[in-house]
């Protein structure tokens, strides 16, 4: 089943925050977060497991709540090269390499 | 991280062709996934390839329609067979890449338009 995302676009001006959600009815074993520009192949960001952690590298992170199913990436500080499709992709089951990608966040920043 | 070369990167067909894409890559992979994306969509997995067997398709999707083929660990094509103009789409292949967390890396990907 699809996970859901939320919002389905934002518009920002460089240097604003932004939170993207995920959610899914299914217990997850893990959370994929990847982004893809236009005309281009999406590209990972990061993966949560099972077990609530959080994790980041500059100033875009994610968090996973185990209990309620959702993940949540947030992106700080924004910048211009931050524009892009933003997916979440969710697996149920650990080890069956079976993504299924939510329907995508439009993340737009403006000078 | 791993590479993986795509080919072709688009194309435009006759209804009624078949068109294979083919995905190499630089390092020996378990299993190699196809995608499609169809235009403003998300992706949506074909079919998931291991060497040595026959693909497994999802919901869907049928063999006799995209045939796969993964003759050795680090190749693997995807045929889309007697098109139509509703599978004018971006098609992308993708591997578990141990080098990044496990995450996966994908292809260039091909856009195929259907005629």
């Amino acid at each position: 089943q699809q996970p859901v995302q939320s919002p389905q676009a934002v518009i920002l001006r460089e240097g604003e925050d932004a939170v993207i959600n995920c959610s899914s009815s299914k217990a997850l074993y893990s959370v994929h977060w990847y982004r893809q520009k236009h005309g281009e192949a999406p590209v990972f960001l990061m993966i949560l497991l099972k077990g609530g952690e959080q994790k980041g590298h500059d100033k875009i992170s994610a968090s996973f709540n185990e209990k309620k199913q959702q993940s949540s990436l947030y992106l700080t500080a924004s910048q211009l090269s931050y524009s892009g499709t933003y997916f979440c992709g969710t697996e149920a089951i650990q080890g069956a390499q079976k993504l299924v990608f939510g329907q995508g966040t439009r993340l737009t920043i403006n000078p | 991280s791993a590479v993986i070369s795509q080919k072709p990167s688009r194309d435009i067909c006759q209804r009624g062709t078949s068109l294979t894409i083919q995905c190499q890559v630089d390092s020996q992979v378990t299993m190699m996934f196809w995608y499609r994306q169809q235009p403003g969509q998300s992706l949506t997995l074909i079919a998931t390839a291991n060497q040595g067997s026959e693909a497994t398709y999802e919901s869907g999707f049928v063999i006799d329609k995209f045939p796969i083929s993964r003759p050795n660990l680090t190749f693997s094509t995807l045929t889309v067979s007697n098109m139509s103009p509703e599978d004018s789409s971006i098609y992308l292949c993708s591997v578990l890449d141990r080098d990044t967390s496990y995450g996966y890396t994908f292809g260039s990907g091909t856009r195929l338009t259907v005629v």
